[in-house]
Parts: C-alpha cells; structure tokens; sequence
C-alpha cells in the first residue's frame, strides 16, 4: 500500500520556468490538498479538493493551478516559477466518511529551489 | 491573519520538564487535530479531539479541547529528547488549515 505518492523529490527551477508537481494516492481517498512550507514554518494551504472536478482555493492560491480529473491524482502547476516559490510542497489526502475524525495521510514532499 | 493561532512559536528546555503548548481560533472547529513532524517528514497524527471539554492522553502527552470548542492545548509530562519536532494544530474541516506550529527543542 503505497500511500500518497510524490514526484519529484527535489527540483531546481529557474525563475519564469514551469513545471508541474506530481500527487496519487492509492486509498480512495475523496480530499485532498496541496501545502506549502517554509522553511521553519508551518503548513500554508494553496489549494484543496473534495472529489474529482472539484477544486478550491486555499490560503496562498496566487501563481498555482490545479486539477482533479481523477480520485487517484491531484497534480499542482507553477506557471511561472518566482523565487517566493521556493519551498517544501507537501500532499495529502484523506478520506470522507467520517471526516470529523479522519487524518490527513501525507506524501514525503517535494523540495522545489527557483534561481 | 492565520485561522489558529499557536503558542509559543519556539520552546527549548532541558528533559525531563514539563511544558505545555497552545492553540486557539476564534471559530468553532468540529475537531481539532494534533500532529507532529519531524524534519525531512511530512506530518504525522497524533490525537483527534472532538467533544468540548474533551481530554485524551497518549503516555505522557495529554490533549484537551476547550469547552467551547475554539482551542485546544498540548501538555507534555518529563520530556524527553525524542519529543523533539514541530507540533502542529489542524481544525477539521474541509479546508484544512494548520497553525505556525511550536518547534520544541528538548536538550538531554
């Protein structure tokens, strides 16, 4: 059982560039999200999802796109990559029934560096 | 403006302390979620409160959630070095937003 899957572990980018971070996860799991941490900091959320063709902004959306077209995947786009963007970008996802209660299952990361 | 609000930012002491670490909002939360993570990880569950009032204890952590339902507090008995991370608080719901976080430090 695999879990939520991230890819790539760590990624140099240059500023302007695009790319986009990989997220699956193999629970059937309806929510999930897309975080971002700062060095020392704690978790900010960019965007969310609670089933396929449904997304929401989180708190800090601006220069990220998403997309569900499946349970299984919730990729993360950086259009145009800025410095501000360097962080560790964490997935998650957890499942609906009894949401009070249930955790969120997270992915290993992905350390992105824009230059 | 962050929607839970934790205290203290940082907390460095010597093991076999005390200490107790805070997180509060002014919404009501339907429960509310402890984690900790260690560096290079991804965060990992420790405790769901759910009912006001509510304390539950895992050895020698202790959590409760304030009857109102809006905060909740971490207490932890004799620390020990392998407590040391970041200590961080989700409200349930579908957003799920964290604090800042409390990054404890405990010295042998």
């Amino acid at each position: 059982n695999a879990g939520v899957t991230q890819t790539p572990k760590f990624r140099i980018l240059k500023i302007g560039q695009s790319m986009t971070l990989q997220c699956t996860q193999d629970m059937n799991h309806n929510y999930m999200y897309w975080y971002r941490q700062d060095p020392g900091m704690g978790l900010k959320l960019i965007y969310y999802s609670v089933g396929a063709g449904i997304t929401d902004k989180g708190e800090v959306p601006n220069g990220y796109n998403v997309s569900r077209s499946t349970t299984e995947d919730f990729p993360l786009r950086l259009e145009l990559a800025a410095p501000s963007q360097t962080s560790v970008y964490f997935c998650a996802s957890r499942p609906t029934g009894g949401a009070v209660y249930s955790p969120l299952h997270f992915g290993n990361g992905t350390r992105l560096t824009v230059t | 403006t962050q929607l839970l609000e934790q205290s203290p930012q940082f907390l460095s002491i010597q093991e076999g302390e005390n200490l107790t670490v805070y997180c509060n909002s002014s919404s009501v939360f339907s429960s509310l979620q402890w984690y900790r993570q260690e560096p290079g990880e991804g965060p990992v569950l420790l405790v769901t409160v759910v009912t006001g009032g509510e304390v539950k204890k895992l050895k020698r952590l202790t959590f409760q959630f304030g009857d109102a339902r809006k905060d909740s507090s971490l207490h932890i008995t004799a620390a020990q070095p392998g407590d040391t991370g970041l200590y961080l608080c989700a409200g349930a719901r579908n957003d799920m937003r964290f604090g800042a976080g409390t990054r404890l430090t405990v010295k042998p």
